[in-house]
């Protein structure tokens, strides 16, 4: 199986910070990475996929980059309703596994 | 518009069997992948499994052979049945459309459901 190991597990930040969460998949996957939000007692949110592909209607200040091991999200002047946790997936084989999330938090 | 809605979640005691359903509105689950993902109390989550539109299906090792993913295509709905249940299976399930993008080549979880409570205690 394919371990996503991401990093920070949680970080402090305050509102207009940039803020990076990095990936590391334990086999090279390629771009098959995608990235989630979750906020507390709602459903994941798709963010980006592809590793740098933005979904639909999600703010252009949410980026991701990354090819083969290494990924990072990267938020652009974080705003309130940013804080969340993040989680990264891949989707190169099955099972389809996940990071173990970072949170962010309010400084 | 794309909608994802679970049921069956509850409490159910060690050992004891539980059939979750999904129904899907706004699409047709059999032709797409569709997942199911979990997460427990306070943790992070946990891809469980996943139907493929041929019919194949995956799973993650810690429910293999006592989980089953199946799709009713006439009535759109997808279903997870958790036999053998285990206190370790206690989470909120979440279903999700496992969809294709042809650009990319890549799949991704584009349509979450709510998610459904599944308690496992004596």
């Amino acid at each position: 199986d394919i371990q996503m190991t991401q990093s920070p597990s949680s970080l402090s930040a305050s509102v207009g910070d940039r803020v990076t969460i990095t990936c590391r998949a334990s086999q090279g996957i390629s771009t098959y990475l995608n990235w989630y939000q979750q906020k507390p007692g709602k459903a994941p949110r798709l963010l980006i996929f592809a590793s740098s592909s933005l979904e639909f209607g999600v703010p252009s200040r949410f980026s991701g980059s990354g090819s083969g091991t290494d990924f990072t999200l990267t938020i652009n002047s974080l705003q309130p309703e940013d804080f969340a946790t993040y989680y990264c997936q891949q989707s190169y084989g099955v099972p389809r596994t996940f990071g173990q999330g970072t949170r962010v938090e309010i400084k | 518009e794309v909608q994802l809605v679970e049921s069956g979640g509850g409490l159910i005691q060690p050992g004891g069997s539980l059939r979750l359903s999904c129904a899907a509105s706004g699409f047709s689950v059999s032709n797409n992948y569709m997942s199911w993902v979990r997460q427990a109390p306070g943790q992070g989550l946990e891809w469980v499994s996943v139907i493929y539109t041929s019919g194949d299906t995956y799973y993650v090792d810690s429910v293999k052979g006592r989980f089953t993913v199946s799709r009713d295509n006439s009535q759109n709905t997808l279903y997870l049945q958790m036999n053998s249940l285990r206190a370790e299976d206690t989470a909120v399930y979440y279903c999700a459309r496992d969809q294709h993008r042809y650009a990319s080549g890549t799949y991704q979880l584009d349509y979450w459901g709510q998610g459904t409570l599944v308690t496992v205690s004596s």
